[in-house]
């Protein structure tokens, strides 16, 4: 049973580029999370997604972050025009349900490097 | 704002003996503390959880000791092992979707 499946592991972008992060959950998980790290600082929540719907998007930048969990295929964390203060580890977790109740599964993350 | 403090920021051990990291938090409405292991280059992974009508949780050598009065929670380490050498992370959430993390402790524990 793979676990949550983030590519790529690495990814440069120039400033002002798009950056496109995939992450595909545990099989059986319906609840997808993306969560930001700065060096030195923990996990920043930026946004919940189920299957088709947004759920909770409280913790994204109001612009050129979006996010996406279509029905079929990985969730998508789109940053438009990146900027040198993207640079981070983008991760993304799943659950079967509420993680309030069984936690999140993490990924080994994408780490974003603006140059 | 800061919903979750982690101390100590880095912690280092001599082999065998006991690692103690402790969070804080304000919101009462917190129900479930989980905490993190993070090894260089790889995501988080669950290592305990606890919930607030508990006051200890123990899997192996590792312990979560929770106060709900005073609103703060520790992990402690027993026996630690230079294989510990990690980042820990305290949690919190309520109602499930969102968790609001510590900012981390390093722990180095030496032979």
């Amino acid at each position: 049973n793979a676990g949550v499946m983030q590519n790529p592991r690495h990814l440069v972008r120039r400033r002002g580029q798009e950056a496109r992060l995939r992450c595909s959950p545990m099989k059986g998980h319906s609840h997808v999370y993306w969560y930001r790290q700065l060096p030195e600082e923990g996990l920043k929540f930026m946004v919940y997604l189920q299957k088709e719907n947004i759920i909770d998007e409280s913790g994204m930048p109001k612009e050129r972050f979006s996010a996406e969990f279509p029905k079929e295929g990985p969730s998508i964390l789109r940053i438009q025009q990146v900027v040198r203060g993207d640079s981070a580890a983008y991760f993304c977790a799943s659950s079967p349900r509420l993680a309030g109740e069984s936690g999140y599964t993490f990924g080994s993350g994408t780490r974003l490097t603006v140059v | 704002q800061q919903q979750v403090k982690q101390s100590p920021q880095s912690l280092i051990v001599q082999k065998g003996g006991i690692s103690i990291i402790n969070c804080a938090y304000e919101n009462t409405a917190f129900d479930y503390f989980p905490w993190y292991q993070q090894f260089p280059g790889k995501g988080p992974a669950l290592l305990i959880a606890i919930r607030p009508d508990v006051s200890e949780k123990k899997e192996g050598r590792f312990t979560i000791s929770f106060n709900k009065s005073a609103k703060q929670f520790s992990l402690h380490i027993m026996d630690s092992q230079p294989g510990d050498s990690a980042t820990y992370f305290c949690a919190a959430s309520k109602s499930g979707n969102q968790f609001y993390f510590g900012t981390g402790t390093s722990l180095t524990v030496i032979p």
